[in-house]
């Protein structure tokens, strides 16, 4: 699986965007990027995945570069509760089911 | 629909003992992977199963085994426990093996294991 690189650490205003960033320039055609969050003491929690396309479900929205070497993480509107590390990973389709977690973003939502 | 399941939610060991955590997934789901998460090591790939076979490993001694049951509850194994095995073990569930668009994992909350 090919690796990722996100900040360590970011802040965001309660209310607003927040948009977290994540390149993965060594990803392969077949390769997905998938990002969970975990809260404090918490099991990850699954956020959303793509492929080429953008996404968006009730969570959040996903942009992904036309070269697909990045993507942006994009919660329209912070709160308290989204204060989390956020992982990105990149994952193969195919028959092995295997994340593998860097360290993260930690997003604090300041009030 | 009830989430991922794990018994017990808390352990203490002492080294050289054996553990066994339990994991039972979301109803339909088939696939069970096992991660340990330490603070200097963060989230680790221990194995995947399903349908009562492991298809995948992670880079875990032989210390650390696990199984998977016909009704899809799996078990993980340590024996011989070490200081530094102390950590939340995650067990996560997925729908289906082979690769699909929806087929995300879904976590438990976790066993958190302090050896001393």
């Amino acid at each position: 699986d090919a690796k990722t690189t996100q900040p360590p650490s970011m802040d965001c205003a309660e209310g607003r965007a927040a948009n977290l960033p994540c390149n993965h320039s060594t990803i392969s055609g077949n390769e997905y990027v998938y990002w969970y969050r975990q809260i404090h003491s918490q099991g990850p929690q699954y956020i959303i995945h793509g492929l080429k396309n953008n996404e968006t479900n009730e969570m959040a929205s996903l942009i992904i570069t036309e070269d697909r070497k990045s993507s942006t993480l994009i919660l329209p509107h912070a709160t308290l509760r989204d204060t989390a590390v956020y992982y990105c990973i990149v994952r193969a389709g195919g028959s092995n089911y295997k994340l593998t977690f860097g360290k993260g973003t930690l997003l604090t939502v300041n009030p | 629909k009830a989430g991922v399941t794990q018994t017990p939610r808390y352990l203490i060991k002492t080294r050289g003992q054996q553990v066994t955590l339990s994991c039972s997934p979301i109803s339909g789901h088939r696939s069970v992977s096992w991660y340990q998460q330490t603070p200097g090591q963060g989230l680790q790939f221990l194995f995947e199963y399903f349908s009562e076979t492991q298809r995948n490993k992670g880079n875990f001694p032989g210390r650390f085994s696990g199984r998977q049951f016909s009704n899809s509850r799996s078990e993980m194994n340590v024996s011989t426990l070490e200081l530094g095995d102390s950590a939340l073990y995650l067990c996560a569930s997925s729908l289906q093996y082979d690769f699909r668009r929806d087929n995300e994992q879904f976590f438990g909350p976790g066993t958190r294991l302090t050896v001393l």
